[in-house]
């Protein structure tokens, strides 16, 4: 039972450049989250699914996109990426709206 | 706006004590309250959630309470081991949202 994948650990990217990062669960959750972890700051939510199809905003919503086609897929868009974006991104799926279970993280570094 | 505030930021106890950590948030409305452990590098485990119709949770030597009517929650941790240190954090929230507090960083002394 492999939980909740986060694709990829790590990865750099230069100013302007987009990406996706990529959530799988395997627990049949509905509510699926991603959040970003900086020092001092604790940790933050971007977007948020209570189901397939349908997404919400979180806390820090600003410059990330997300989609969640599949029930058990939750994916998050950095259209153009700034340095501000620097951060550790979490994900994490639920049976209800309490965060549960959580994947490794992404290390992401913008230059 | 749900606020929660982890206090001490940082704390260093020697091998064996029994220790309190202290959570504080806002909104006396949450329906639930959640601790977490992180290790290094590592994402979140979580360690106790306790609804808010209950007090308290147990899970061996780990024991949280929790108290809306104050906005308070403790986790306690009985007799600490060296392999407690980690980052401990709780969560409190409503509707479809959690807020989480900065952590406490927890390092048990050999």
């Amino acid at each position: 039972n492999a939980g909740v994948t986060q694709t990829p650990k790590f990865r750099v990217l230069k100013t302007g450049q987009s990406m996706t990062l990529l959530c799988a669960q395997d627990m049949n959750h509905e509510y699926m989250y991603w959040y970003r972890q900086d020092p001092g700051m604790g940790l933050r939510l971007i977007h948020y699914s209570v189901g397939e199809g349908t997404t919400a905003k979180g806390e820090v919503p600003d410059g990330y996109n997300v989609s969640r086609l599949k029930k058990q897929n939750f994916l998050l868009g950095l259209e153009s990426a700034a340095p501000s974006q620097t951060s550790v991104y979490f994900c994490a799926s639920s049976p209800r709206v309490r965060p549960q279970h959580f994947g490794d993280g992404t290390r992401l570094s913008i230059l | 706006k749900q606020e929660v505030t982890q206090i001490p930021a940082a704390l260093s106890v020697p091998e064996g004590e029994n220790l309190v950590l202290n959570c504080s948030f806002t909104d006396s409305a949450i329906y639930n309250l959640q601790w977490f452990r992180q290790d290094p590098g590592k994402g979140l485990t979580s360690l106790l959630l306790i609804q808010s119709s209950q007090r308290e949770q147990t899970s061996g030597r780990l024991n949280a309470s929790l108290d809306k009517s104050s906005g308070r929650s403790t986790l306690y941790i009985a007799a600490s081991q060296p392999g407690d240190s980690a980052t401990y954090l709780c969560a409190g929230g409503r509707d479809d949202k959690i807020i989480f507090g900065k952590g406490t960083r927890l390092h048990i002394l050999p």
